[in-house]
């Protein structure tokens, strides 16, 4: 079966530190996987999404994330922290006719 | 483009009323998905549409729910008749098929049932 964790609930970071927000998956095949964020009364917006190729995804707002298949793993990263990152952070998996599947939610609080 | 349109975005209404929540999907996107976002459940999705048949419903979690897609720019979630439980943010989203895409979420639509 098809899933999708994101182990830890909260992140907590002060600004200008480099920020991580973990996923892990499960699939049998070739993952696509995604990386979503949503802000206080918004919907959700598009941050990246690994395909295929180079391992390392560049994606929206100075944000990140690595593809490592022994780990079956898509982490998210920011090298440096801003307050304006705090939000609600998912990690999704894609599949047949683009359904995705998504975790919990990682809640991110940037501090000044 | 203005994204994909969600109507009302709030909707307050007592126990037992019919609820009709309305989504616009981005022009020339052909799937449409429709999700339920609870503190308690996250994010579920309900149902999705393809080519504005629907594929997969398993998400629905009741009769009271159903979904319709008449066209290619427009879809509604019924809720009838309403419960206290039901009160949720839903999004709806929509996505252009051809190869492997991101979903585009709407704004969400508020509801509280008292």
């Amino acid at each position: 079966a098809q899933s999708v964790a994101q182990p830890e609930d909260q992140v907590n970071v002060a600004e200008g530190n480099p920020l991580t927000v973990k996923c892990t998956y499960s699939v049998s095949g070739n993952p696509y996987l995604f990386w979503y964020v949503q802000y206080p009364n918004r919907g959700l917006q598009f941050l990246l999404k690994y395909i295929t190729g180079d391992n390392l995804v560049k994606g929206s707002y100075g944000f990140e994330a690595e593809f490592n298949k022994s780990q079956t793993s898509f982490h998210l990263k920011k090298p440096s922290a801003l307050v304006s990152d705090s939000a609600l952070y998912f990690c999704a998996l894609g599949g047949g006719y683009n359904k995705l599947i998504f975790g919990a939610g990682t809640r991110l609080a940037v501090h000044p | 483009d203005a994204g994909v349109i969600q109507s009302p975005r709030h909707e307050v209404t007592e126990m037992g009323q019919e609820v009709t929540l309305r989504c616009k999907p981005i022009s020339g996107h052909n799937s449409l998905f429709w999700y339920r976002q609870t503190m308690m459940r996250g994010l579920e999705l309900l149902i999705y549409f393809n080519n504005n048949v629907p594929i997969d419903d398993s998400g629905m979690p009741e009769d009271r729910f159903s979904a319709k897609m008449p066209n290619a720019s427009f879809s509604t979630l019924k809720i009838q008749p309403s419960e206290p439980r039901d009160s949720a943010v839903y999004f709806c989203a929509s996505i252009s098929g051809t190869g492997i895409n991101e979903q585009f979420f709407g704004p969400g639509t508020r509801l509280t049932v008292l």
